[in-house]
């Protein structure tokens, strides 16, 4: 089973660009699996953020769009994620997951925290 | 798209059974025999319990369940047990534009 590991800087200024890479161990970007980015506000819920599969098929959360941009780099084997024009809103916990198909998340990484602040 | 609506808590005793409502609509929940559970334990990752309304993955305790009417999926937990004790999100399919769609989430409590 894949192992999913997320990183990046922990802080961010705002207006900034977040940008996190999840590392895959196990397996390969490359196999027929939706890779996720979701978000989690300190004590608050899950917000999903966009998929992107190897082939270049992306979809994002049309609330978020404007400001996200997916990608997969077959070569070093991770996914990465780059969300523009941060604010505080954007604080939280930043996860990496993957989707077998059937609109389920079937394993996450352990999440990283990206605090927005001057 | 509006998140998924749960009750903030719910609780019961070990043995006991307790079970989560995630009210959609009919464009996410209604809509496609899509919704997952996932249980999130303090500080850590969620874990999928419950896909395609009822099925669960493999090592998942058969004390957990799921079902659907309607706009409204559930989770029921049997025989609930201390480690139990987490939070549970549903999600769902909303449609080619927003594949995923989170509900509110519920802390369950095992007294």
């Amino acid at each position: 089973q894949e192992q999913l590991q997320e990183s990046g800087p922990g802080l961010v200024k705002p207006s900034g660009t977040l940008s996190l890479t999840c590392a895959v161990s196990g397996g390969s970007v490359s196999r027929d699996f939706f890779w996720s980015w979701v978000r989690q506000s300190p004590g608050k819920g899950l917000e999903w953020i966009g998929e992107v599969i190897h082939s270049g098929s992306i979809n994002y959360n049309p609330s978020l769009k404007s400001r996200v941009t997916l990608s997969v780099d077959k070569s070093k084997n991770y996914i990465s994620l780059n969300l523009s024009s941060v604010t505080a809103a954007d604080t939280a916990v930043y996860f990496c997951a993957y989707s077998t198909g059937w609109y389920r998340l079937d394993s996450w990484g352990q999440g990283t925290l990206v605090t927005v602040s001057s | 798209q509006s998140a998924l609506t749960q009750p903030p808590s719910a609780s019961g005793s070990p043995g006991q059974s307790v079970t989560i409502s995630c009210t959609g609509t009919s464009s996410d929940v209604g809509g496609y025999d899509f919704v997952s559970w996932y249980q999130q334990h303090s500080g850590k990752a969620p874990k999928l319990i419950i896909s395609e309304v009822n099925k669960r993955p493999s090592g998942v305790p058969d004390r957990f369940s799921g079902s659907k009417s309607g706009n409204t999926a559930s989770l029921t937990v049997s025989g609930l047990q201390a480690e139990d004790e987490a939070d549970y999100y549903c999600s769902s399919h909303g449609g080619s534009n927003n594949p995923f769609v989170f509900g509110t989430g519920t802390k369950v409590t095992v007294l």
